[in-house]
């Protein structure tokens, strides 16, 4: 059974550019959540998707955005970025119904 | 104000201590708490889950949440270097999966042979 897995590992954009982050979840699981990390912070709630639609969001701006696919792999794309969003970005796997979430290493982001 | 505050530290304590690790919240609305463990480079881990008030114990460790005081704490007996780790307190006002958890900033813990 594979874990959580989240590509790339580091990425460096530019202020305006637009990334994609991608995350395939565990073997099974049909949920999957981002959260964003920034250094010396707890985790912070994006949005949450459940067959293949947004089930959930938290204080982020429309300029985030996902897509969850057939397969249960996601992915988050930010518009315009910012910074401030230099930040790990989690991905997090789970069954409805169950309350463990399973987290991916993070993708490292850096906006120059 | 955050909805859950949680010392940031670092603590460093000597191989073989008592730690104790504290989160508090605002949010009444919690039911669920867990302790996660981070290490560097490392997606969080669930250590602990606790459902409402009470005591939890897993070997070394032990939750305890205290709703009436909006307090939770994490214990860790006979500390070993390998815990050395970032601890987070996550919350949740609902068990269905995926319900968006709410983290402290977590306590970074060095645990010295």
């Amino acid at each position: 059974e594979t874990g959580v897995t989240q590509s790339p590992t580091h990425l460096i954009k530019t202020r305006g550019q637009q990334v994609t982050l991608r995350c395939s979840s565990q073997s099974g699981h049909n949920t999957v959540s981002w959260y964003q990390q920034a250094l010396g912070q707890g985790p912070q709630f994006i949005f949450q998707y459940y067959r293949e639609e947004e089930n959930g969001r938290g204080n982020f701006p429309p300029r985030f955005s996902g897509l969850q696919f057939p397969n249960y792999s996601s992915e988050l794309n930010v518009n315009a970025l910012e910074l401030d969003d230099s930040a790990l970005y989690l991905c997090a796997s789970s069954f409805i119904g169950a309350y463990e979430q399973f987290f991916g290493p993070g993708t490292r982001l850096t906006v120059l | 104000q955050k909805e859950v505050e949680q010392d940031p530290g670092p603590l460093s304590v000597p191989e073989g201590a008592i730690v104790s690790l504290n989160c508090t919240y605002s949010n009444s609305a919690f039911q669920y708490f867990m302790w996660y463990r981070q290490y560097s480079r490392k997606g969080p881990e669930l250590l602990m889950y606790t459902y409402s008030s009470g005591n939890k114990e897993d070997g070394r460790f032990t939750a305890q949440v205290d709703k009436s005081s909006k307090y939770i704490s994490l214990f860790i007996r006979d500390s070993q270097p390998s815990d050395s780790a970032t601890y987070l307190c996550a919350m949740s006002a609902s068990e269905t999966s995926g319900s968006r958890l709410t983290f402290g900033e977590g306590t970074q813990l060095t645990v010295n042979p």
